[in-house]
């Protein structure tokens, strides 16, 4: 594997369900990120994780929360979001925090009914 | 005003023709300018990026900054089919520490044979 993996790459839930997406980064980068991407939009940026630290949360609603257990990993849990919340989510690494280039995963596209 | 504004199209020409995307800013600390190239059901990937003003060449793309009318361009020369994607502008006072890019909504480019 290389670059940034994402899964699940398609997700359809209901409003009361709890799922999670998962990003992978096999860059040996230290900063990771979750973007959200809806049509005709500019790309949101939801966290920052650098070296497992969360240092950015853009105000972004409670029932989603990120999970960094190490470098390599990052996790996006989902609860009780709303149909709004349909979007492509990204993940995506860097080196350092905002070092330049953004290596970006093929993203998640959810669904919520 | 928002910060950074791109026309999101789609814009669609033939093949061989030469093809301007462009962004506006209204930020003036801006001078990283990167262009992210996003295939569908892709991630975002950094195309070019350039630091300050002037013109950035590699192949058949050209990356301009015009900082006294607040304006960047990409230039594709001899445009083809597999050049449909879609172009997102990003920028931000410099890469590194704690400046976080803005992003515009992207232009949708169709290239037809």
């Amino acid at each position: 594997e290389t670059g940034v993996t994402q899964t699940p790459r398609h997700l359809v839930m209901g409003m009361t369900n709890k799922k999670s997406l998962k990003c992978e980064q096999h860059l040996g980068h230290n900063a990771m990120y979750w973007y959200k991407q809806s049509a005709k939009k500019p790309l949101e940026l939801m966290f920052v994780y650098s070296l497992e630290e969360r240092v950015e949360n853009n105000s972004v609603p409670s029932r989603f929360s990120p999970e960094c257990p190490n470098s390599s990993h990052l996790f996006l849990h989902l609860h009780t979001l709303q149909p709004e919340d349909s979007a492509l989510y990204l993940c995506a690494s860097s080196q350092e925090r905002w070092s330049g280039e953004l290596f970006f995963g093929e993203g998640s596209r959810l669904t919520v009914l | 005003q928002k910060e950074v504004e791109q026309d999101p199209g789609p814009l669609s020409v033939p093949e061989g023709a030469i093809v301007s995307l462009n962004c506006t800013y209204s930020n003036s600390a801006f001078q990283y300018f990167m262009w992210y190239r996003q295939y569908s059901r892709k991630g975002p990937e950094l195309l070019m990026y350039t630091y300050s003003s002037g013109n950035k060449e590699d192949g058949r793309f050209t990356a301009q900054v015009d900082k006294s009318s607040k304006y960047i361009s990409l230039f594709i020369r001899d445009s083809q089919p597999s050049d449909s994607a879609t172009y997102l502008c990003a920028m931000s006072p410099r890469p590194g520490g704690s400046y976080i890019p803005t992003f515009g909504r992207g232009t949708s480019l169709i290239v037809h044979p």
